[in-house]
This record gives structure tokens, sequence and C-alpha cells, in this order.
């Protein structure tokens, strides 16, 4: 059973334009869901995260909304730029374990100029 | 810190052939990860170790696939013998403790296995 579900699975978004990306989740447990951002050739890192007591996080251009009651949460990307083309993961875990990272099957951004 | 480091970048091999991919953590970090990356299945968790000992490692595919980590700061993931369906991205990934959240990824092994 996917614990986390991502969509889409890959998005195209004119420079300057918003991106956003969708991902739900199954277990009402999880209390910390990052996002991490891959670029070719590159391992994963931290993008931004935020855990369930807030309903938003803003990090720069970055922004992630949180919406406990639907178990979804979304990355919203203002004035997305070029360089922001990469592939992005949700993820969910449990912070008390911090051991099972439950990640999503990623969006590949691509960001016209 | 250099990071994760993990060795070779890239891996050619023949089916049958043994494949060693190494990884050496951040200094300091106590859990360690292996993930395989493909684009059907995207990111998969292999096993994991807390403080060098194997904790869970029910997403390694089969008995093909074995991991160690003899010490704090070397692991390795060894398939025997590979097959293509085993190319893929293989990343591994540390965090200082468990429960930190934070998981620091290398930049990977790609595998092909013809």
């Amino acid at each position: 059973q996917q614990q986390v579900k991502q969509s889409p699975q890959s998005l195209i978004v004119q420079k300057g334009g918003i991106s956003i990306i969708n991902c739900a989740y199954e277990n009402t447990a999880f209390d910390y869901f990052p996002w991490y951002q891959q670029f070719p050739g590159k391992g994963p890192a931290l993008l931004i995260a935020i855990r369930p007591d807030v309903s938003e996080k803003k990090e720069g251009r970055f922004t992630i909304s949180f919406n406990k009651s639907a178990k979804q949460f979304s990355l919203h990307i203002m004035d997305s730029q070029p360089g922001d083309s990469a592939t992005y993961f949700c993820a969910a875990t449990l912070s008390l374990t911090g051991n099972q990272f439950y990640f999503g099957t990623g969006t590949s951004l691509t960001v016209i100029p | 810190d250099a990071g994760v480091i993990q060795s070779p970048r890239h891996e050619v091999t023949e089916m049958g052939q043994e494949v060693t991919l190494r990884c050496k953590p951040i200094s300091g970090h106590n859990s360690l990860f292996w993930y395989r990356q493909t684009m059907m299945r995207g990111l998969e968790l292999l096993i994991y170790f807390n403080n060098n000992v194997p904790i869970d490692d029910s997403g390694m595919p089969e008995d093909r696939f074995s991991a160690k980590m003899p010490n704090a700061s070397f692991s390795t993931l060894k398939i025997q013998p590979s097959e293509p369906r085993d190319s893929a991205v293989y990343f591994c990934a540390s965090s200082y403790r468990v429960g930190a959240n934070v998981l620091t990824f290398g930049a990977g092994s790609r595998l092909t296995v013809l």
C-alpha cells in the first residue's frame, strides 16, 4: 500500500509562474512531512518541512500548505525559475522512530524560460 | 564535512556478476539507510542500520541482496548474482540520530546490469 501518494508525475511551468505539487498520506500518526529536491545526478536534498500543528510554512519562494483533516499537503513554488527544474519528493515519517521515511513517487518539474 | 560519500558513482556489469556498492556516512551520524531509485517505483527503502546494527531489512528484494555495516564509518550493499532488473540508482543516506527527521543523501551509485 502506497503510504504517500504524489501528483502530478510531471509538471511544466513558465518562468514566473506558480508550481504546485500535491501529496496525500494514509497514516494519521505521521507527524513530520519533508519535501526533498533532487537535481539530475545528485541525491535528494531536504528543501522544506512541516509538522501538522501548523497549516502553512514558508521559506522564500517555497511554501508548504498542510490540511490535516484531508490528510493532504502541497508544495507551492512561487515565481518559478529555470533553476527550480528538478524532481521533487514529498515524504512522511514518525518523529518517534525517524527511521521509515515514506516517499512519494516524485514530480519532475520543468520551468521554461 | 564531505557529506555522504558513495562509490562507485557508475557501475556497468554483466548479468551474474557480483556488485558491491560502498557508503561512508557523515561522521557522527548513527543511522544509515540504503535506498533504490527507479522510474517505476521511485525511492524504495532497502535496509537501515542504527549504531551499525541492521534494524529492518524487509525492503531487501531477495536473498541476492545483502548489506553490512562493520563500523560507524562504512557500509556495503552487495548484489550477488546481479540481474538486469537490478539496474537502478542506489542511494545511501545517513541521519545523526533516530528521530532526527533529516536524511542526508549521497550522490548515488548508478548500476547498469547488462
